[in-house]
């Protein structure tokens, strides 16, 4: 089916464990992003990318590592967990204006 | 850094209600987005305003982009149940980076 997915929907992982999200988009669009959403934040930039090989940080990008080997898919991976990271994350993919988001992750780091 | 201020944060009214929301920036964006957010779902974009000035209607929700480009506002008709849910304001840059207002949470009464 055409759209953006992601995985896992939820995960529960410990302090100081690496961890990754999966982001999937079938649109063959140039661009994808991670944002993390929290109460009193909204949604806030980790990175993005412009196309396969191409990335760079966004407002929030410390403790996380992103990869663009494929242009439909833009893992997102947390190095070493921390509480702090305890947020629900939404992968994005867009053709430069109109934004599609995935279903989003929540992850809980204890 | 361009800052996107929503409000109100909070609404709650009957249904038949009229509301408006609003979204303030001290800086010019090229463009306005509105989204619209169910619980456990990514945000879905409503509407994108690009010229200031310009009105925008969908159904019973008016959106207006501000003449300077700076501040846009979200107008609804009759509020209805299925109306309930956060509304996201958010500003285009490049690349088809957004910077999101902290959203509205709207809760419409039957």
């Amino acid at each position: 089916d055409a759209g953006i997915t992601q995985s896992p929907r939820y995960k529960i992982t410990e302090t100081g464990r690496q961890v990754t999200l999966m982001c999937h988009q079938t649109w063959s669009h140039s661009y994808m992003f991670w944002y993390r959403q929290d109460l009193g934040h909204g949604l806030r930039l980790i990175y993005y990318s412009a196309a396969a090989d191409i990335t760079d940080k966004g407002e929030v990008p410390d403790g996380y590592v992103v990869s663009r080997s494929k242009t439909e898919n833009f893992p997102l991976t947390l190095e070493s967990a921390t509480r702090s990271q305890t947020s629900v994350y939404f992968c994005a993919s867009s053709g430069g204006t109109d934004a599609f988001f995935g279903q989003g992750t929540r992850l809980t780091v204890v | 850094t361009q800052l996107l201020e929503q409000s109100p944060q909070f609404l709650s009214i009957q249904e038949g209600e009229n509301l408006t929301v609003y979204c303030n920036s001290s800086s010019v964006f090229s463009s306005l987005q509105w989204y619209r957010q169910e619980p456990g779902e990514g945000p879905v974009l409503l509407v994108t305003v690009v010229t200031g000035g310009e009105v925008k209607k969908l159904k019973r929700l008016t959106f207006q982009f501000g003449d300077a480009r700076k501040d846009s506002s979200l107008h609804i008709t009759a509020a209805q149940p299925g109306d309930t849910g956060l509304y996201l304001c958010a500003g285009l840059r490049s690349y088809g980076k957004l910077t999101f207002g902290q959203g509205t949470i709207l809760t419409v009464h039957p």
